[in-house]
């Protein structure tokens, strides 16, 4: 079945530790996103990605970075500028259309201890 | 720029209760329309979409109406279950050709009690 997988479902970060989460896909989507959820909020978009290689900042991108070395995958590196890491993580994608909305993988939970 | 703007929860409903969540947006052009539900602990699901003024999308028993005229797109569904207790989000993608532009509103908690 076709779909996007994160992992860990579960992380923890020391304090001034960098993190890395994993987002793959195999639905051979061009578009692929990056969201943190806090609680009782929305969604904010953190970094997207359009096409290998290339990347663009969200609304926070801020003591994260990414990559898109392959087309099916997007990992996210929480480093340690980022100052409030504890959050949920979700990564989606979206095919050239968009007209089927976005799929979405099922989140990845980061707490810093 | 884009915008969304959903009703605030939490909503606490009986079984067998009428759910509306309202949803208003504001976007340039003519945007697409979703609606996305997430279970505890979970990512989001897409629930029902629509893609020009007056679709009527549906799934599962809820339905939402493209009102270009009032720029809304409110959640209903005639009779809740248990199993409908969930986060709805209301969301708009402008297809104007940037990858980004999917825009969420803050989601509604839902509750249904048996």
């Amino acid at each position: 079945d076709g779909g996007i997988t994160q992992s860990p479902k579960y992380l923890f970060r020391k304090e001034g530790q960098n993190v890395t989460l994993s987002c793959e896909q195999n639905l051979n989507h061009d578009a692929m996103y990056w969201y943190r959820q806090d609680p009782g909020q929305g969604l904010r978009l953190i970094y997207y990605s359009q096409i290998v290689n290339d990347f663009q900042k969200g609304d926070i991108a801020e003591g994260y970075s990414v990559s898109r070395e392959k087309k099916e995958s997007f990992p996210l590196t929480v480093t340690s500028a980022q100052k409030n890491p504890t959050a949920f993580y979700l990564c989606a994608s979206k095919d050239r259309t968009g007209n089927y909305g976005y799929t979405f993988g099922s989140g990845t939970r980061l707490t810093v201890v | 720029g884009n915008s969304v703007t959903q009703m605030e929860g939490p909503v606490t409903l009986s079984e067998e209760a009428f759910l509306t969540i309202n949803c208003t947006y504001t976007a340039t052009g003519y945007p697409s329309l979703f609606w996305y539900v997430q279970y505890p602990g979970e990512g989001l699901q897409l629930l029902l979409k629509a893609t020009k003024a007056d679709d009527k999308g549906s799934n599962k028993g809820f339905e939402a109406t493209y009102r270009k005229e009032t720029t809304s797109f409110h959640l209903e569904k005639g009779s809740v279950q248990v199993s409908d207790s969930a986060v709805y989000f209301c969301a708009l993608s402008d297809l104007t050709g940037s990858a980004r532009q999917l825009t969420f509103g803050s989601g509604t908690q839902l509750t249904v009690l048996p």
